[in-house]
């Protein structure tokens, strides 16, 4: 059975500084594995999303890596500002369904 | 286009009462997600429907859990009898069926349930 695991389950701090978020999944199995982005009271906004054969993506300040091997991602976020602040999942698919880590809750305070 | 539709936002209701969540999908999107998340166990997957058909409901807890998809632009989940034990967050998603490794899912915002 995959499990999605993150760490920090917090993180709080100030503006501008470099983050590193981290995932681990049990099975390497995947076809990708996917960001999001939830504000709290709504829904999730799909950040960056890494096909199995894929190594990386980048959008704008953010960057996510993949190594099936050891099942691992990381969601790289460069310059922090206060808008960044809310938490942040990763999920994996496998098979037909998307698996959720627990997320991580990121505050960053001017 | 507007996104994934879900109504009520917010639902309280009595332990015991027959509860109703709605979920509109976006056009042309084949698949269909029902979640839940809490504090304690995070965002479940309860069941997803393709073409409007049940196709793993394996999430859904109990037998007073139900959903239905009459037609591709609606969906119901509903709870009968409801528990305290059910107050969540329960979101809709849905997506393209074109390919399981590129295309992502889109998220209603959700509707919170509590059951007092």
């Amino acid at each position: 059975k995959q499990e999605v695991t993150q760490i920090p389950a917090a993180l709080s701090v100030p503006e501008g500084e470099n983050l590193v978020l981290n995932c681990s999944f049990t099975d390497s199995a995947i076809y990708n594995l996917q960001w999001f982005r939830q504000d709290p009271g709504k829904g999730l906004t799909s950040l960056l999303l890494i096909q199995s054969s894929q190594r990386e993506q980048t959008s704008g300040r953010l960057n996510a890596s993949l190594d099936k091997s050891s099942g691992r991602s990381t969601l790289y976020i460069a310059a922090s500002q206060p808008g960044d602040s809310a938490t942040y999942l990763c999920a994996v698919v496998n098979t037909d369904k998307l698996i959720f880590g627990t997320g991580t809750r990121l505050q960053v305070f001017p | 286009d507007a996104g994934v539709i879900q109504s009520p936002r917010h639902e309280v209701t009595e332990m015991g009462q027959e509860v109703t969540l709605r979920c509109k999908p976006i056009s042309g999107h084949d698949y269909l997600f029902w979640y839940r998340q809490t504090m304690m166990r995070g965002l479940e997957l309860l069941i997803y429907f393709n073409n409007n058909v049940p196709i793993d409901d394996s999430g859904m807890p109990e037998d007073r859990f139900s959903a239905k998809m009459p037609n591709a632009s609606f969906s119901t989940l509903k709870i009968q009898p409801s528990e305290p034990r059910d107050s969540a967050v329960y979101f809709c998603a849905s997506r393209p069926a074109v390919n399981w490794g590129t295309d992502t899912q889109y998220f209603g915002p959700g509707t919170r349930l509590t059951v007092l």
